[in-house]
């Protein structure tokens, strides 16, 4: 079975400062993996995905996020928080090849501080 | 890509009706499914929309409380049925194109 754990619900990070979101998935076979955001009172927006090609993927608004099978981890960063990235983030997985049913994280609320 | 609507986009509904949500794709699909979106929650699979036979349901969802329509590759329907105040969530539809998985904006229902 696939599941996806996310630390820390909510995050809070100064303007500028690097954005670390936490993303650990769980899966018996090689899965796909995304980060989605969702600003308020909006629907789902993908910033990138991993589908194994190359561990380190690029996204979109500065973010990116690197696949690592030894910590079953893909976590997402963004070097210099903008007020603009204020939102929840979702992390999901889905198994490669399968059927596309997705397993969504709890989502983490992005705050940034002026 | 795929542009997913949906309509309505909310609706605020009374204890015991039932609310018809419907979902568009602009280009043809395999997977269509489902989710709910409690307040201040993650998302929730409800059942994958099959084109031309049952949706397929999720633990803990059943036919009778939210049947699903899939008439083509297109177009789906999702129905809350005998709506109770734990019914309001945000209602998403999503489409599966090319490995990646597009959303509907949500329809927010608020049942009072």
């Amino acid at each position: 079975a696939q599941s996806v754990t996310q630390l820390g619900s909510h995050v809070s990070v100064s303007e500028g400062a690097l954005v670390l979101l936490r993303c650990n998935y769980s899966s018996s076979v090689p899965p796909y993996l995304f980060w989605y955001v969702q600003y308020p009172n909006q629907g789902l927006q993908l910033l990138l995905k991993y589908t194994s090609a190359a561990t380190l993927v690029k996204g979109i608004n500065g973010f990116e996020a690197e696949f690592k099978k030894s910590e079953t981890s893909f976590h997402l960063t963004k070097p210099s928080a903008h007020m603009s990235d204020a939102a929840e983030y979702f992390c999901a997985v889905t198994e490669a090849g399968g059927t596309y049913k997705y397993i969504f994280g709890t989502g983490t609320r992005l705050k940034v501080l002026a | 890509s795929a542009v997913i609507s949906q309509k309505p986009s909310r609706d605020i509904c009374q204890r015991g009706t039932s609310l018809t949500i419907q979902c568009q794709v602009d280009s043809q699909v395999t997977m269509m499914f489902w989710y709910r979106q409690q307040p201040g929650q993650s998302l929730t699979l409800i059942a994958t929309a099959n084109q031309g036979s049952e949706a397929t349901y999720e633990s803990g969802f059943v036919i009778d409380k939210f049947p699903i329509s899939r008439p083509n590759l297109t177009f789906s329907t999702l129905t809350v049925s005998n709506m109770s105040p734990e019914d309001s969530s945000i209602y998403l539809c999503s489409a599966n194109s090319y490995n990646e998985q597009f959303f509907g904006p949500g329809t927010r229902l608020t049942v009072l």
